[in-house]
């Protein structure tokens, strides 16, 4: 069975200080990669996304960046964090080529604080 | 910008069989339509899709409509476990490449009641 895993599960950090979130799929090989991002109160964006091994598109820039080092692991990340980066972070995986794209396996989610 | 609208919150009480409405009056011909939920502070739990016949798994029952501008997804004999935010959703391709992503909107707050 796959298997989805976020890390860490909550952080609280200040403004202006680095930022890594990451993210471990086992059981599936060549997946393809997703980052969400969810303020409170507000509605799932998609940040990123990764169809193969080192290549990674952004979908919404948020000054964040995205990288895919390993088939199973994507890593979000940024050298100083914005108030505005607060919120809930979630990693999901989907088949990859030829499969459907569009039924996503979340994980369980990233809750950042910056103060 | 989500292509689809649904009510904010629709309330149930055990065992019935709820209607959850979804109108998606932009829709182009491919655009298939996913439902997934999500209770606070979790990720999003796929639910189903279809493009334009009925589907059925062991979670619920999705109707489109013959024009496809509209759906409904149809729990039945919903439990407490079943309360939940609940999105309708449209694959959409993503500007400058050949991939689509889900856009997700505010949902239906569905709660439920002994």
């Amino acid at each position: 069975a796959q298997t989805i895993h976020q890390w860490p599960v909550a952080e609280i950090k200040a403004v202006g200080s680095p930022l890594s979130l990451g993210c471990t799929i086992k059981g599936k090989s060549s997946p393809n990669l997703y980052w969400y991002w969810q303020a409170t109160g507000g509605t799932l964006q998609q940040l990123f996304y990764s169809i193969t091994v080192g290549q990674v598109e952004s979908v919404v820039q948020l000054n964040l960046s995205a990288s895919r080092p390993k088939d199973d692991q994507f890593i979000l990340s940024t050298e100083k964090l914005l108030l505005s980066h607060s919120g809930f972070y979630l990693c999901a995986w989907s088949l990859g080529l030829g499969g459907n794209t569009g039924q996503l396996y979340f994980g369980e989610g990233s809750k950042l604080t910056v103060l | 910008d989500a292509k689809t609208t649904q009510p904010d919150s629709m309330e149930s009480t055990e065992g019935e069989t709820v209607h959850l409405p979804c109108s998606h009056a932009t829709i182009s011909g491919n655009e298939y339509i996913y439902w997934y939920r999500q209770v606070p502070l979790q990720g999003p739990e796929y639910v189903t899709h279809g493009l334009q016949q009925n589907t059925t798994n062991s979670m619920a029952f999705l109707a489109i409509a013959s024009d496809r501008k509209s759906s409904t997804l149809i729990l039945p004999h919903v439990s407490l476990r079943d309360a939940a935010v609940y999105h309708c959703i449209l694959r959409v391709p993503i500007a400058s490449s050949s991939f689509s992503k889900l856009v997700f909107g505010q949902g239906t707050s569905l709660s439920v009641v002994p």
